[in-house]
């Protein structure tokens, strides 16, 4: 398709189980950005790969998260021994070369 | 991490009203964008602005850079149901990331 897509658009996991959320960006884009939302709250940065150079990861809450990004395209987000405060949507942007992030749909993750 | 400040928070208005919302920074940007979040989905882009002074519209929709390059404005004209969701402002120096607003709700009352 010709947007940014994510997968899946619903998990729902238990304490203590990992979790993989998949990006596939805008074909082409160079940066790709991972984002968390929680309720009625604005966005939080996680990560940021821009090209072949280091991603920035200034943004992860805990070791517990990383992500990583194959082949300059698509990407996975990978919380381990998740925690009921990870609970939120976890969105993924990319960009050529501006400042224009274009979004995906988000994955809204549940912890039990 | 760091946020710009948007205000206000919240709107309620009535359908036809004319909207203004703002985003004010510590620090100077060189890029301003303005985006729009509908429930579960992720923002839209709606306008993006790259010049001190910049006065950009889209439809409905016009954005300023503020001359201080510390913010920036959004107004909506003649408002209709579809304009409801949550409008974020953006914020980027140089080729850093950007840095998002805290957003502002827009109610439309029946």
């Amino acid at each position: 398709g010709a947007g940014v897509s994510q997968s899946p658009s619903n998990k729902v996991t238990e304490k203590g189980k990992d979790v993989e959320l998949r990006c596939d960006p805008i074909s082409g884009h160079t940066a790709l950005y991972w984002y968390r939302q929680s309720l009625g709250q604005g966005l939080e940065f996680l990560i940021y790969f821009q090209g072949n150079s280091a991603p920035d990861k200034s943004g992860l809450p805990s070791d517990r998260f990383s992500a990583e990004r194959t082949g300059g395209s698509v990407s996975t987000l990978t919380i381990q021994r998740t925690q009921q405060e990870d609970s939120a949507v976890y969105l993924c942007a990319s960009s050529l070369l501006s400042a224009e992030q274009f979004f995906g749909p988000g994955t809204r993750l549940t912890v039990l | 991490g760091q946020q710009l400040n948007q205000s206000p928070q919240s709107m309620f208005i009535q359908e036809g009203e004319d909207v203004s919302m703002n985003c004010t920074s510590s620090s100077i940007f060189n890029t301003w964008l303005w985006y729009k979040q509908d429930p579960g989905e992720g923002p839209v882009l709606l306008i993006a602005l790259y010049k001190a002074g910049e006065l950009t519209s889209n439809g409905r929709l016009t954005a300023q850079f503020g001359i201080t390059r510390k913010d920036s404005f959004l107004n909506i004209s003649a408002s209709i149901p579809s304009d409801v969701g949550i409008y974020f402002c953006a914020g980027q120096l140089a080729n850093e990331k950007l840095t998002f607003g805290t957003g502002t709700r827009l109610t439309i009352i029946p």
